[in-house]
């Protein structure tokens, strides 16, 4: 299973982009990326999900370069409700148990 | 509203006691997972389901069972809890093998 790196924690404005990247040097030519939020007493909320190059959807952006050793997730222009905590997973889609999470990032969007 | 439904929300237990989490999903997904999480530690499976009647143990499995009867249930037993059990225990649920996964809002366990 690949090992997963993340800041432990970012700072960022309200209204800036905010770039997290994940760090998954051993990921297997199977596994695919996938970003999840995480608000307080919640459980995990899926952002977005890519192979390789670029995925975009109405929240975010994901950049996976073409080794796919790293993956960075995008949040234009953030906002005070975007505080919480992410998580990168790299998971194998041939087979449901073979999934490794990252340990999470604290995002603080101050006003 | 379709989503997962885990029971307790959250449960203060007394350590050798037998408990069972419950999880619920009512979006026909043919996959189940149960992961913990702990503070400075994410989350980590314990065991899966890819479709009604398999199990799969995953990270962490010892000192918990699972069983898979039918494709809505997915239950999470401790037969003799221990103090390294306290933990948030998250269920999910994905479609297939390209979905992402579904979570319940967790469980808060407590052994004390």
């Amino acid at each position: 299973l690949a090992k997963i790196t993340q800041p432990i924690s970012m700072d960022s404005y309200e209204g800036q982009e905010v770039n997290i990247t994940c760090s998954h040097n051993n990921i297997a030519t199977n596994d695919y990326i996938t970003w999840y939020q995480q608000f307080p007493s919640q459980g995990p909320r899926f952002i977005i999900q890519g192979y390789k190059t670029k995925v975009t959807n109405e929240v975010a952006s994901l950049f996976i370069p073409a080794d796919r050793k790293s993956s960075t997730l995008s949040l234009p222009r953030v906002s005070l409700s975007d505080t919480a905590v992410y998580y990168c997973l790299v998971a194998r889609n041939t087979n449901a148990g073979k999934s490794t999470f990252g340990d999470g990032t604290t995002l603080t969007v101050k006003p | 509203i379709a989503g997962i439904t885990q029971a307790p929300t959250s449960q203060i237990l007394a350590a050798g006691r037998r408990m069972t989490l419950r999880c619920t999903q009512d979006m026909r997904h043919n996959a189940m997972y149960w992961y913990r999480q702990d503070l400075g530690l994410g989350l980590r499976l314990i065991h899966y389901s890819n479709t009604a009647g398999t199990t799969g143990k995953g990270e962490v499995p010892d000192g918990y069972s699972v069983s898979r009867a039918n494709t809505d249930d997915f239950p999470l037993t401790l037969a003799s809890a221990v103090p390294s059990q306290t933990s948030v225990y998250f269920c999910a649920s994905r479609r297939d093998r390209d979905s992402p996964l579904h979570f319940g809002n967790g469980t808060r366990l407590t052994v004390t």
